[in-house]
């Protein structure tokens, strides 16, 4: 059973149309809840960080917000360059305290139209 | 050069060379990771490196090699490959401390096997 599950895998939007992603995790206990946005050819550019439920985040046009079981990035009013691939990722709480790797989704390829 | 860089950016080999690949990090960063990112599939953790310790091997097959010479510097050693490990690998590093763990991606070295 994934982890980490992304919806929905592809979205067109037009210029100043705004809408959510979603992210749903299953973890026994999240250390944290990580977004990152992949332009094609790139590595992932670091958004946000949650760690616990209730917990929000801005920038700019982005707002990222955090439950117990799923996370939304809310995009207002989006621009053209806010066209990319929007990752979500997990860290589960590691016992041994030291670094850990992240679980990441699969992603959502946004396409804002002018 | 800053944040996190990777070279080659593209490298094209056969099943039977050995090549290596290279990841610098700028930030003071303390732990390093390596991810494989392939077509339609989620980012998959391949190593973790903290403090230049080995923490993870995520059942990566023994023809990718990792190797941490010190907290700024992590090689991925490639030997005998196959096709279906052509893929983009990514370099991450992090700061491990209480309540930092953003982990920050380099650029990407794409990977064809022939």
């Amino acid at each position: 059973e994934d982890q980490v599950t992304q919806s929905p895998e592809a979205l067109r939007l037009q210029e100043g149309e705004s809408s959510s992603l979603n992210c749903s995790y299953t973890v026994s206990g999240l250390r944290g809840l990580f977004w990152y946005r992949q332009d094609p050819g790139k590595g992932p550019e670091f958004l946000f960080t949650l760690y616990s439920a209730g917990e929000e985040k801005e920038k700019e046009r982005l707002k990222a917000t955090l439950t117990k079981k799923e996370s939304f990035l809310h995009i207002t009013a989006p621009k053209p360059e806010d066209s990319a691939t929007y990752l979500c990722a997990v860290r589960e709480i590691n016992s041994g305290g030291g670094a850990d790797g992240l679980t990441f989704g699969k992603g959502t390829h946004l396409i804002i139209q002018p | 050069e800053t944040g996190v860089t990777q070279t080659p950016r593209h490298l094209v080999m056969g099943m039977t060379n050995k090549k290596s690949l290279k990841c610098e990090q700028h930030l003071g960063h303390n732990a390093m990771y390596w991810y494989k990112q392939s077509a339609k599939k989620p980012l998959e953790l391949m190593f973790v490196y903290n403090f230049k310790e080995q923490t993870e091997n995520n059942s990566v097959p023994s023809r990718f090699s990792p190797e941490c010479p010190n907290s700024s510097h992590l090689f991925l050693h490639l030997h005998t490959l196959q096709p279906e490990d052509s893929a983009l690998y990514l370099c991450a590093s992090s700061q491990e401390r209480l309540g930092i763990h953003e982990q920050f991606f380099g650029p990407g070295t794409r990977l064809t096997v022939l």
